[in-house]
């Protein structure tokens, strides 16, 4: 499994752009990277997967440069209710490897 | 439309006694995974299920720790024994296959503490 670092903690306010970029140097030809989300008391939730290049959708935007060594999950006008732990994953398989995640902290 | 169910939401236990978590996955879901979650980490797998066959348990910390399936639907995640070590919380995930290109989704977890 590839390993990734990411920080382990963001602070940002409401309206402003969050950009959490992972590391992950040595990633497999065959290795997706996605990101999960997760909130206090719930599961983890998917937001969002890519291979390479830019993916966007309704909740947040990936940017994975040519040599895939790193990716940068972007989440556009952030509001209270995106304080929430951050999860960069990355890999082939079925077994989903989490590691600490970011928190991010959303402030008025 | 229903998402992934976990019962119960919390349990406790002395140590020693036997506790079975329940999760009931989305409809139609083949793929079913369980996931353990200690204080202040991210989740680490313990087991997968394509409809009832059990095809990796690689995950389960001791042979305490027992999953099962039957009918393909419902799943039951067994701990015998309970150790204070086991206190965590426990994520069940279901998705349509196993491939990581479909997204697992998650339920709220049972949060087990054991005394």
């Amino acid at each position: 499994l590839a390993k990734t670092t990411q920080p382990i903690s963001m602070d940002s306010y409401e309206g402003q752009e969050v950009n959490i970029t992972c590391s992950h140097n040595n990633i497999a030809t065959n290795d997706y990277i996605t990101w999960y989300q997760q909130f206090p008391s719930q599961g983890p939730r998917f937001i969002i997967q890519g291979y390479k290049t830019k993916v966007t959708n309704e909740v947040a935007s990936l940017f994975i440069p040519a040599d895939r060594k790193s990716s940068t999950l972007s989440l556009p006008r952030v509001s209270l209710s995106d304080t929430a732990v951050y999860y960069c994953l990355v890999g082939d398989d079925y077994k989903l490897s989490f590691g600490a995640g970011t928190t991010v902290t959303v402030r008025a | 439309g229903a998402g992934v169910s976990q019962s119960p939401r919390y349990k406790v236990a002395k140590r020693g006694q036997d506790v079975a978590l329940r999760c009931d996955p989305i409809s139609g879901h083949v793929s079913l995974f369980w996931y353990q979650q200690a204080l202040g980490q991210g989740p680490e797998f313990l087991t997968y299920f394509q409809n009832e066959a059990q095809l990796d348990k690689s995950g389960l910390p001791s042979d305490r720790f027992f999953a099962e399936r039957p009918e393909g639907s419902v799943s039951t995640l067994k701990i015998q024994r309970t150790q204070q070590e086991d206190s965590a919380v426990y994520l069940c995930a279901s998705s349509l296959g196993q491939s990581p290109s479909y997204e697992q989704y998650f339920g709220p977890g049972t949060r087990l503490t054991v005394t």
